[in-house]
């Protein structure tokens, strides 16, 4: 069973605002990514950490900056939310990039 | 880019057997992966072809030929709890790319 976990599981904030979505797995992986989706729509990587301090833009462009000081975490930050920035934000892990593990996802609303 | 099609959404009855294809325009790549999402949860993986051929888990198997540029999730003995998006992904260099995901509907 994976161990991936993502705080907060729900968001309301206000524009111009700095937020840190969490993310920890227990699970010893060094592969993480961070995903961008939309209702009904596909995953977009935003971030990807192949090991600590180690940290990738995806293909997705994205405002977000990202960290990896311990392999168990890898948080993601918006300096200043926007409207456009609302979405659910996923988090996953791996030790293959083929297989990867999610966590329950944070669903963020800018107002 | 990338580039990955699915269709949209597949209806089928309970005890059935679907198929969900996935076209691909992308070179390069290592193989692909398919994805199960319920709604409101996080996605859960179902299969990888790194070869081509069929790889057979359970009532799930899935098919890969890079030469056609084609794979598909078939699904057997469907179950209401099935239903569910499902996505295919390919990875490639040090990325990682999602279809737009087909929705499947079983019905009883």
């Amino acid at each position: 069973e994976a161990d991936i976990y993502q705080t907060p599981r729900y968001l309301v904030i206000g524009t111009g605002k700095k937020i840190t979505l969490e993310c920890s797995q227990t699970m010893g992986h060094d592969k993480m990514y961070w995903y961008q989706q939309d209702p009904g729509m596909e995953l977009h990587l935003i971030h990807y950490s192949y090991g600590v301090n180690s940290t990738e833009k995806g293909d997705l462009s994205s405002e977000s900056t990202v960290s990896r000081i311990r392999t168990e975490h890898f948080p993601l930050t918006l300096e200043s939310a926007r409207p456009s920035h609302t979405s659910q934000y996923l988090c996953a892990s791996s030790v293959s990039e083929y297989e990867q593990y999610f966590g329950p996802g944070t669903r963020l609303t800018v107002t | 880019g990338q580039s990955l099609e699915q269709p949209s959404e597949v209806t089928a009855v309970e005890g059935a057997i679907v198929q969900i294809n996935c076209t691909y325009q992308t070179s390069g790549f290592y193989g692909l992966s398919w994805y199960q999402q319920h709604d409101g949860g996080a996605p859960t993986f179902l299969s990888y072809n790194a070869l081509d051929g069929l790889e057979e888990t359970g009532r799930f198997s899935s098919f890969l030929s890079r030469s056609d540029s084609y794979g598909y999730l078939l699904l057997q003995e469907l179950q209401m709890k099935d239903s569910a998006s499902y996505f295919c992904a390919v990875f490639y260099g040090q990325n990682f790319v999602f279809g737009p995901g087909t929705r499947l509907s079983v019905l009883p």
